[in-house]
């Protein structure tokens, strides 16, 4: 199975400022035929289930605002928050899709507001 | 709008059963594939089971494998999750997710809200 591990677990950024998660995979998540990642990002806060924001590495899913943003290829990706607000305080994960099942999911990076 | 309904969970010793359901809506259930994923507490996400859209195809973690039975009821617009020989590992919340493409590999555009099974004696 494909191992996700994600850095930090987890870190605390001032309002407005900028946050940064990394997700790396123990194989190659990249589809040579179609040239895209298979790599999901979602955030989850306390008591709610988890929310999808970004797929095939970079692609935003509707109605996410575009403070968040993802990029990476191959075994290496990052989620950016570039101006954090205070709602962005959740834990964030990463997935790999590219296997048919078994999907997996990083260990989570919990983000806290300093 | 897309809407999953999870339900089941229950407090349950171990070795018991249990089968958890998840209704689905806005959306044509049966062209897509749907998954469970679950999270321990305090823990993060677990893919358990997936089962293509016509349920042809089943697929499962090892660590569930030969004790759960993923299904479907395309008529109902149903998804369940058969567990047996449950173990106090498997207490977690049980969300099931929906694909967001048609075919296989896929990420998760759509949860359940989650359903609690605790295994205990």
């Amino acid at each position: 199975d494909i191992v996700m591990t994600q850095s930090p677990d987890s870190l605390a950024v001032s309002l407005g400022e900028r946050a940064t998660i990394n997700c790396k995979s123990s194989q190659s998540v990249l589809y040579s035929s179609n040239n895209k990642n298979y790599l999901a990002w979602y955030q989850q806060k306390p008591g709610q289930a988890p929310k999808l924001l970004i797929y095939w590495a970079s692609t935003r899913e509707s109605g996410v605002p575009d403070r968040f943003s993802g990029s990476g290829s191959g075994t290496d990706f990052t989620l950016t928050i570039s101006s954090l607000q205070a709602e962005d305080a959740a834990i964030y994960y990463c997935q790999q899709y590219y296997t048919t099942p078994p999907y997996t999911f990083g260990q989570g990076t919990k983000l806290e507001i300093k | 709008e897309v809407h999953l309904v999870d339900s089941g969970g229950d407090l349950v010793p171990p070795g018991e059963s249990l089968r958890l359901s998840c209704a689905a809506s806005g959306f044509t259930f049966s062209s897509y594939a749907m998954s469970w994923v679950r999270q321990a507490p305090g823990g993060g996400l677990e893919w358990v089971s997936a089962i293509s859209g016509s349920g042809d195809n089943t697929y499962y973690a090892d660590s569930v494998k030969g004790r759960f039975t993923i299904s479907r009821d395309n008529t109902k617009k149903t998804l369940y999750l058969q567990m047996s020989s449950l173990r106090a590992e498997d207490t977690a919340v049980y969300y099931c997710a929906k694909d967001a493409r048609l075919g296989p590999s896929s990420y998760f555009d759509s949860w359940g809200q989650g359903s609690l099974v605790a295994v205990s004696s």
